[in-house]
């Protein structure tokens, strides 16, 4: 149990494109997902918690305006690159906690990642 | 962002060998959580610890919980090549959802 997908894996673009990235809890359900940053080498960098039904929260500097989060379900929140750049490639992994009451609330289980390219 | 410290950054060991590695803070922990992460790949929860003191293993894999609430200990027992890969701890402070993470530990596995 406790799987979380992300998609797509991999997405190269062209600079000035916008890309969607999806974050689903396949086997339970996630009021509150998490979207993370990495960099080659580096420790996950939080940037945003990403509330079902309410606007998402962003870390310090981080553009909200950039980084567009959408938590429509309680199985699916999204991340949008808007305008993407190169220094805007990186590798984003989303995580997801459970809300069901069997499980501790408190354990993030991670996707798989999105490894975003933008030449 | 904040981050926890992690050591050893980075080590070499034998097949066979034990390993040890742990995080470190100044703040207090309420929950402490340990990933090991492969290349291109995301997280994968190791262990989970919820109380201080608290000693939870996972096949070779045992984590405590420190007793100050400031520190976290990971230790791998006989150690396989599978086992390479980097090992990140996080930490969740109480009265806030986040987790902060440690800056990870590079295992590699000589065969």
């Amino acid at each position: 149990g406790a799987v979380v997908s992300q998609h797509p894996s991999r997405v190269i673009c062209k600079s000035g494109t916008s890309v969607k990235i999806e974050c689903r809890s396949l086997d339970f359900q996630a009021t509150t997902m998490f979207w993370y940053r990495q960099f080659p080498k580096k420790s996950l960098m939080l940037m945003a918690t990403s509330n079902e039904g309410s606007k998402a929260t962003y870390e310090q500097g981080v553009e909200k305006d950039k980084f567009l989060i959408n938590h429509a379900s309680l199985t699916l929140s999204t991340l949008t690159v808007a305008s993407a750049h190169p220094e805007d490639s990186s590798f984003y992994i989303c995580s997801a906690t459970p809300s069901s009451s069997g499980s501790n609330p408190d354990t993030q289980y991670f996707g798989p990642g999105t490894r975003l390219t933008v030449l | 962002g904040q981050q926890l410290n992690q050591s050893p950054q980075s080590m070499f060991i034998q097949e066979g060998e034990d390993v040890s590695m742990n995080c470190t803070s100044s703040s207090i922990f309420n929950t402490w959580l340990w990933y090991k992460q492969d290349p291109g790949e995301g997280p994968v929860l190791l262990i989970a610890l919820y109380k201080a003191g608290e000693l939870t293993s996972n096949g070779r894999l045992t984590a405590q919980f420190g007793i100050t609430r400031k520190d976290s200990f990971l230790n791998i027992s006989a150690s396989i090549p599978s086992d390479v890969g980097i090992y990140f701890c996080a930490g969740q402070k109480t009265g806030t959802y986040k987790y902060i993470f440690g800056t990870g530990t590079r295992l590699k596995v000589l065969a």
